[in-house]
């Protein structure tokens, strides 16, 4: 059984450019979590999501920034007219559906950088 | 609002020696703790974690850590720590549904021979 999968694992941008992020989650999980970590600082939740649906997106920044996790296909995150505080690594995790508590799995995370 | 704090930016430690990493949370209801392992360029992996039960909770690669409510307090601990324990560690807390983590800022650990 294959983890969260995500890609690019590093991704540069120039100011201005958009920035796509993919997150494939583990088999069988239907919930998608997004979290950035910037240098030097843990990790800070962005946005929650279930298959077609936006759960809580309380900690995603007002402008620029979306999320989708469509019926087929991984979940993007999008980011649009980066700037250079957009670098940071973009950490995906999945949990399953059931349970008190749903575990999450991290993937590998992707690195941005905005020159 | 949850807040979880790591009070230790950095641990340095010699190989076989215990070790414990601090991490206290605010939180007026009832939460959910854990323990993460991030390796360099890597994602982070699920050490322990406490949902109820018993206090001591015992983790991967020898790590426990013991939920004291009273003092608000999760600490990690290894009775000997080796080369490849070094990483960094985050303390993390969930509430409610336990839909998003609440991290501290992280401890490295640096074990050294």
């Amino acid at each position: 059984n294959a983890g969260v999968m995500q890609n690019p694992r590093h991704l540069v941008r120039r100011r201005g450019q958009e920035a796509r992020l993919r997150c494939s989650p583990m088999k069988g999980h239907s919930h998608v979590y997004w979290y950035r970590q910037l240098p030097e600082e843990g990790l800070k939740f962005m946005v929650y999501l279930q298959k077609e649906n936006i759960i809580d997106e309380s900690g995603m920044p007002k402008e620029r920034f979306s999320a989708e996790f469509p019926k087929e296909g991984p979940s993007i995150l999008r980011i649009q007219q980066v700037v250079r505080g957009d670098s940071a690594a973009y950490f995906c995790a999945s949990s399953p559906p059931t349970g008190a508590y749903n575990e999450q799995f991290f993937g590998p995370g992707t690195r941005l950088t905005v020159l | 609002a949850q807040s979880v704090t790591q009070l230790d930016s950095q641990v340095p430690v010699f190989e076989e020696a215990p070790v414990e990493l601090r991490c206290n949370y605010s939180s007026s209801v009832s939460v959910y703790l854990f323990w993460y392992v991030q390796y360099p360029n890597q994602g982070l992996q699920l050490l322990l974690k406490y949902l109820s039960g018993s206090t001591l909770v015992k983790g991967i690669n020898g790590f426990e850590a013991e939920f004291n409510k009273s003092q608000t307090s999760f600490h990690l601990r290894k009775p000997s720590v080796h080369i490849s324990d070094t990483a960094e560690y985050f303390c993390a807390a969930a509430t409610g549904g336990g839909n998003k983590l609440t991290f501290g800022t992280g401890t490295q650990l640096k074990v050294e021979l």
